[in-house]
């Protein structure tokens, strides 16, 4: 079974610190996702990254960034923590994409809960 | 832009009822659509996915749902609800057959409360 693991389940944290989320895979994916989830807003990209040492801006990556230095872990960071970002991060990952075979599947982790108090 | 609509962020039924849970999507060309349960304090499961083939597409725990092109909707179906069935359901397509890196846009969910 494909296995993602992030780093904590809970997380409580002050203004202005920096917040490391850690996320680690066990399928050899090339893809790695790291998306943020709140009530009534569905998911969504903060970051991607289709290899190592490669990232993308996702849809609200202001205020993170991102490390992939070995292709199992895809780190996110919050330079400096906010209230607006206590929120529910979830990482995933998939394989890289064999035409018209549908590899899209993205497995995810079971969820980071942030406090930013 | 993508887009994926799910019609009812809340919707209830009672045990034994038809679940409907609809999504609708924007999309120049036809995309690989996908159907994810979440149960609560986890992550995302995928419940099924229609990439091509037939569009009828079954998955897990007896859920099924239906591409249909000339409406542009993957609606998600169980004919009769369980009590475990009680979650939250995202309907997410991947627009960019050509791409590789499977980005996946998300709908904004939809409860899914089973009355016993």
């Amino acid at each position: 079974d494909v296995k993602v693991t992030q780093s904590s389940r809970y997380l409580v944290k002050r203004t202005g610190e920096k917040v490391f989320l850690e996320c680690v895979q066990d399928m050899d994916h090339e893809n790695m996702f790291w998306y943020r989830q709140d009530p009534g807003l569905g998911l969504r990209l903060i970051y991607f990254s289709y290899d190592v040492k490669m990232k993308e801006k996702g849809d609200i990556p202001e205020g993170y960034s991102v490390s992939r230095e070995k292709k199992e872990r895809f780190s996110l960071i919050l330079e400096s923590a906010s209230t607006n970002q206590t929120s529910m991060y979830l990482c995933a990952s998939s394989p890289l994409r064999k035409a018209a075979s549908g590899q899209e599947t993205q497995y995810f982790g079971p969820g980071t809960r942030l406090l930013v108090l | 832009a993508q887009s994926v609509t799910q019609l009812g962020s809340h919707v209830s039924v009672s045990e034994g009822a038809l679940v409907l849970l609809r999504c609708n999507y924007s999309s120049s060309v036809p995309p690989y659509l996908f159907w994810y349960v979440q149960y609560p304090n986890q992550g995302l499961q995928l419940l099924l996915k229609y990439t091509t083939g037939a569009t009828l597409v079954k998955g897990i725990n007896g859920f099924e749902a239906e591409f249909k092109k000339s409406e542009t909707s993957f609606h998600l179906t169980k004919p009769s609800a369980h009590m475990s069935d009680a979650a939250e359901y995202f309907c997410a397509v991947t627009p960019d057959r050509g791409s590789t890196l499977g980005r996946l846009y998300f709908g904004r969910g939809t409860q899914l409360t089973v009355w016993p």
